[in-house]
């Protein structure tokens, strides 16, 4: 199963020390998508690819945060100087356009467990 | 911004009942799904509903989108139905906005 693949699927990291995060999705998908996820709430959007083009950032993505998707494939999600308040579980997810009877179904990854102390 | 409201927040169930998860949203959509996250954190794709019914085994789904809301059956629930299920949606753009769940527990 080539499902989308996210590691390392737990960090724990010191506070002030960067961090980051690698996602491969599914292959022939064009479309990719990082998300947040804290305890108790709804996953929140944080950045949209398509292809190696960033097109979409959530204001939840801080000048700490930047991501990257060189030629399209994998995607890479840093974040710089961590807080306590970056604890949360960092979710890749990938999609491609196939047509309007499945439409643009999202494909999300294990995810990736983020502790800072 | 849209907001999505999922409703209830727990379920308890005992195996083999029947239930009815409900979602409202503010405004139109283009795309709505709803998600099983299990407890290991895996967010598993359920259904993709913008409009209409749709049927997969145990569970079903139906979108009214004039009405602006989205309804998941689950029927004959067993354990494995335990997690947390939410409900997104998207206007425009990329970006799916989320519900906050429901907890569904499923005891033997």
């Amino acid at each position: 199963d080539t499902g989308v693949s996210q590691n390392p699927r737990h960090k724990i990291t010191k506070r002030g020390q960067n961090v980051t995060f690698r996602c491969d999705p599914i292959s022939e998908h064009n479309r990719l998508y990082w998300y947040r996820q804290t305890l108790g709430q709804g996953p929140e959007f944080l950045t949209y690819f398509q292809n190696e083009a960033q097109l979409e950032k959530s204001r939840l993505l801080s000048d700490r945060f930047s991501a990257e998707r060189p030629k399209g494939s994998f995607s890479t999600l840093e974040i710089q100087r961590t807080e306590q308040g970056d604890s949360a579980m960092y979710l890749c997810a990938s999609s491609t356009r196939q047509g309007r009877f499945s439409g643009n179904t999202i494909y999300f990854g294990e995810g990736s467990w983020l502790t800072v102390v | 911004g849209i907001q999505v409201e999922q409703s209830p927040p727990d379920l308890i169930l005992q195996e083999g009942a029947n239930s009815t998860l409900r979602c409202n949203f503010s405004d139109s959509v283009n795309n709505l799904q709803w998600f099983h996250q299990n407890p290991w954190g895996q967010l598993i794709n359920l259904f993709y509903i913008p409009s209409g019914t749709k049927q997969n085994g145990r569970l079903s789904a139906t979108t009214v989108a004039t009405e602006r809301y989205s309804l998941l059956y689950i029927s004959s629930s067993q354990t494995t139905d335990s997690g947390v299920y939410f409900c997104a949606v998207r206007i425009s753009g990329s970006r799916l906005t989320f519900g906050e769940g429901t907890q569904l527990t499923v005891n033997p």
